[in-house]
């Protein structure tokens, strides 16, 4: 089956200081990736969905200048947190989508735990 | 290798019918195992399992964990159009830092 990757699954970093999470579709080229965070009680929150060579659409609420979304390739998705502060600590999953035989089908990465000191 | 397996792929059933939607999974340092019911952007939570043979319940939706036999089953009861999704079920390990989710069974429910 597809397989989505994330990298790296987990960081720790200084206020003020930026992160670049990776997510990249092993095995297939992904028309579309979505990038989640997670808040408590397993709530999954919708940040952006980014198509490769386009700018990404946010989400209501979502900052695009601090949370930075480049879709370089069709395997490729990065997710940079600017300028990150402790309220940003959570754990991020981002998505890739595919259609295959008229399916629609979303593949989801394992996730990257962010701690911010 | 870690992983998760839903089944059915897809499930058409009419109103009224009954569902049943399996996850069986593979993973070594085993924490919790979620489902969630995926309409239009987010996943939607429906339930956490920890523990086995402990229903969770609420409303037409139940599910239980058979940690011996690694796997969970999700049950839809007198099934509404409404209840059409993406079920996606994911186990989270131990370390709290992984999430392996399943590709998800997609139920359309027809009047």
């Amino acid at each position: 089956g597809a397989v989505v990757s994330q990298h790296p699954s987990r960081v720790i970093c200084k206020s003020g200081t930026s992160v670049k999470i990776e997510c990249r579709s092993l095995d297939f080229q992904a028309t579309t990736m979505f990038w989640y965070r997670q808040f408590p009680k397993q709530s999954l929150m919708l940040m952006a969905t980014s198509n490769e060579g386009s700018k990404a659409t946010y989400e209501q609420g979502v900052e695009k200048d601090k949370f930075l979304i480049n879709h370089a390739s069709l395997t490729l998705s990065t997710l940079t947190v600017t300028s990150a502060h402790p309220e940003d600590s959570s754990f991020y999953i981002c998505s890739a989508s595919r259609t295959s035989g008229g399916l629609n089908e979303q593949y989801f990465g394992p996730g990257t735990r962010l701690t911010v000191t | 290798e870690d992983k998760v397996v839903q089944s059915p792929l897809s499930l058409v059933v009419h109103e009224g019918d009954t569902v049943t939607l399996n996850c069986s999974y593979e993973v070594t340092n085993f924490r919790s195992l979620l489902w969630y019911k995926q309409e239009k952007k987010a996943p939607t939570f429906l339930f956490m399992l920890t523990s086995s043979g402990i229903e969770k319940k609420s409303g037409r939706l139940s599910s239980i964990l058979d940690k011996k036999e690694l796997f969970s089953i999700l049950n839809i009861t007198a099934t509404q159009t409404g209840d059409s999704a993406i079920y996606l079920c994911a186990v989270e390990d131990l370390t709290g830092n992984q999430f392996y989710f399943g590709t998800g069974t997609s139920l359309t429910v027809i009047p």
